[in-house]
């Protein structure tokens, strides 16, 4: 069974600047998961969906993030424009339902400068 | 409170020895428990589920007390491999965010 993918694995961009982060969930897997995670922190969801819906995204800096997942399948999470302290690790993961074991992607690592 | 708790540490214990983590959460509803192990530069990988009436995998026993909100985690003679950050994570079900723990280091010294 193929795991979640994320891409790109590392990115480096200045600070005022755009970037977005894909993710493919594993196969049949209805929820997935955005989390950020600072260096020495556990992760802190930022979006949750069931399918192409949105279930919780009470911790997401909506002036600046976005998230889609349009067709219930891949995703996309945007920052516009990025700040320093949004240097983190974005762990993407998914579970066959909610309340189920999630797998997680490898994560990409972004660096503001 | 916080939402979900745990002790950060560092846990140093000798090869061979019995560790237990605890993890505290907030809500009393929450339906659903893991424990996740996470190395150095890695995504956060499961390690086991929590169940009601407890549950063993192993070296790995996890536990879960409802009446005082919290999840353990218990390794018993533990290896150099068990190196890691040890993540709880809480799920309250419905339409209530999960949370994960700040995570509990350990460390296994030859």
């Amino acid at each position: 069974e193929a795991g979640v993918a994320q891409s790109p694995r590392y990115k480096i961009i200045e600070k005022r600047q755009s970037v977005a982060f894909w993710c493919n969930p594993i196969s049949g897997h209805a929820t997935l998961y955005w989390y950020q995670q600072i260096l020495g922190q556990g992760p802190k969801l930022l979006i949750q969906f069931q399918n192409n819906g949105v279930v919780d995204d009470s911790q997401l800096p909506k002036d600046r993030f976005s998230a889609e997942r349009l067709k219930g399948v891949d995703s996309t999470l945007k920052i516009q424009p990025a700040k320093l302290e949004d240097s983190a690790v974005y762990l993407c993961a998914s579970s066959l339902e909610r309340g189920q074991p999630q797998h997680f992607g490898d994560g990409t690592r972004l660096s503001i400068l | 409170r916080k939402e979900v708790e745990q002790d950060p540490g560092p846990f140093n214990v000798p090869e061979g020895a019995t560790v237990a983590f605890n993890c505290t959460y907030s809500n009393s509803a929450s339906q659903s428990f893991f424990w996740y192990r996470q190395d150095c530069r890695k995504e956060p990988k499961l390690l086991m589920s929590v169940y009601s009436s407890g549950n063993e995998d192993g070296r790995f026993t996890a536990q879960l007390n409802r009446a005082s909100q919290y999840i353990s985690l218990l390794i018993r003679d533990s290896k150099l491999s068990d190196s890691a950050t040890y993540l709880c994570v809480v799920n309250p079900g419905g339409y209530q965010k999960v949370t994960f723990g700040t995570g509990t280091k350990l460390q296994v010294i030859p």
